[in-house]
């Protein structure tokens, strides 16, 4: 059973460009959720997604946005590139109603912005 | 506002010196207190979930509590195999996360 798997691994983009990453949640989970972390923090809450919809959605601008598809993965696209974008993104996948659901993270996204 | 906060910034400890990590919470609506393990530049893996004040969950050296205010995860005779970040998170939904406890442990 796989788990919870993130491409790329590592990506390098310069200011202002564009930049797609991607999840694939965990067999038998629906609901993805992308966290940012930079070095040093713990994640940050981006947003959710369940059944193609945006659930709920933390504190980062709309730069930042996401897709959900029919087979439950899920896209984080960030646009307009800042170097403060530069961390690790990290998916995370349960199922909703979670309060008796494990979730699990992906081994991330590094992006480096120069 | 939801908080977290995780007591030590950092941990040194000899190989078989146990302890314990504190972790700390302001919060309405608790759906569950997760604890996670992170290497570097890897992904949290899982540790444990708790849901109720009382309730200890253990894992091989950890051992994880829950008050009402607070969590603890205990480690007893580490290894230094256990080095890691360890990080807490409450479920409102989501997860709010501490900045983690850095766990060092020298043979």
């Amino acid at each position: 059973d796989a788990g919870v798997t993130q491409s790329p691994t590592h990506l390098i983009k310069t200011r202002g460009q564009q930049v797609t990453l991607r999840c694939s949640p965990k067999s038998g989970h629906d609901t993805v959720s992308w966290y940012q972390q930079a070095l040093g923090q713990g994640p940050q809450f981006i947003f959710q997604y369940y059944e193609e919809e945006e659930r709920q959605r933390g504190n980062f601008p709309d730069r930042f946005s996401g897709h959900q598809f029919p087979n439950y993965s899920s896209e984080l696209n960030v646009n307009a590139l800042l170097l403060g974008d530069s961390a690790l993104y990290l998916c995370a996948s349960s199922t909703i109603g979670g309060s008796g659901n494990t979730i699990y993270f992906g081994e991330g996204s590094w992006l480096t912005v120069v | 506002e939801d908080q977290v906060t995780q007591s030590p910034e950092a941990l040194r400890l000899q190989e078989g010196e146990s302890s314990s990590l504190n972790c700390s919470y302001t919060v309405s609506g608790l759906r569950g207190l997760f604890w996670y393990r992170q290497d570097p530049g890897k992904g949290p893996e899982f540790l444990f979930t708790l849901y109720s004040a009382g309730e200890e969950k253990e894992k091989e050296r950890l051992k994880a509590t829950l008050t009402k205010k607070e969590s603890f995860l205990h480690i007893t005779a580490p290894k230094p195999e256990d080095s890691a970040t360890y990080l807490c998170a409450v479920n409102t939904d989501k997860l709010i996360f501490g900045t983690g406890t850095r766990l060092q442990v020298f043979p």
